[in-house]
């Protein structure tokens, strides 16, 4: 089966740092993607981890931890543009098959 | 430019009629999607395909239908089967290499 969590929505302050975490069970696992998507528009790819450890790409990390089924992506010195919905996705043992979770829906405030 | 396109961006139909969503690109992918986004929700896969002429049902097939005739189209039929047509549609495609989905702009469909 497939299953991912993600929390449905988060705020934080501008300026702030928001950690927001993805637990997966799947019956295989290529990698594990985080999408961006503003409201009404299409997803945009923010990173993609195949191995365990931290990727960090400007002020946007993600961890995953293969053992655990976990990841987390970090934005750092959060900005009113970052209040968008937040995309969790895991491929297949080929990669080519996508599972995407709920979402998160962030909204940073003044 | 290489990318997705998709069309319309808006779609109106009365219930109990076909209709047809275009999805076409041009990054030379092999493999292909279409995701059903419904208000506050994720992305539910509806069909993909992985070369052209081969096509695999997804989590939510019943009362779609799609063809790969060509490796840069992918359309999407929403039958009159559908129950719940109305939604935001979204196509994308993915690379081998990256294994990253690029995604169009999504067609939103209204149905009443």
């Amino acid at each position: 089966g497939q299953n991912i969590d993600q929390p449905t929505e988060m705020t934080a302050t501008e300026g702030a740092i928001v950690q927001i975490n993805c637990t997966y069970q799947t019956s295989g696992f290529n990698g594990l993607f985080w999408y961006q998507q503003h409201a009404g528009e299409a997803p945009t790819f923010l990173s993609y981890n195949v191995l365990d450890g931290l990727e960090e790409k400007g002020r946007f990390s993600s961890f995953l931890s293969r053992s655990k089924g976990y990841s987390y992506l970090l934005l750092k010195e959060l900005q009113m543009k970052d209040s968008a919905s937040y995309l969790c996705a895991v491929t297949d043992n080929y990669g080519q098959n996508f599972v995407f979770g709920p979402g998160t829906r962030l909204s940073v405030l003044p | 430019d290489g990318g997705i396109t998709q069309s319309p961006k808006y779609l109106f139909r009365k219930e109990g009629q076909n209709v047809t969503l275009s999805c076409e690109q041009n990054l030379n992918h092999d493999a292909m999607y279409w995701y059903r986004q419904d208000p506050g929700q994720g992305l539910r896969l509806i069909y993909y395909s992985q070369i052209v002429n081969d096509f695999q049902k997804g989590d939510i097939a019943e009362g779609y239908s799609v063809s790969r005739e060509k490796k840069e189209s992918f359309p999407l039929t929403v039958t009159s089967a559908q129950k719940n047509p109305t939604a935001f549609y979204l196509c994308a495609s993915s690379s081998p290499d990256t294994y990253e989905q690029y995604f169009g702009p999504g067609t939103r469909l209204t149905v009443t």
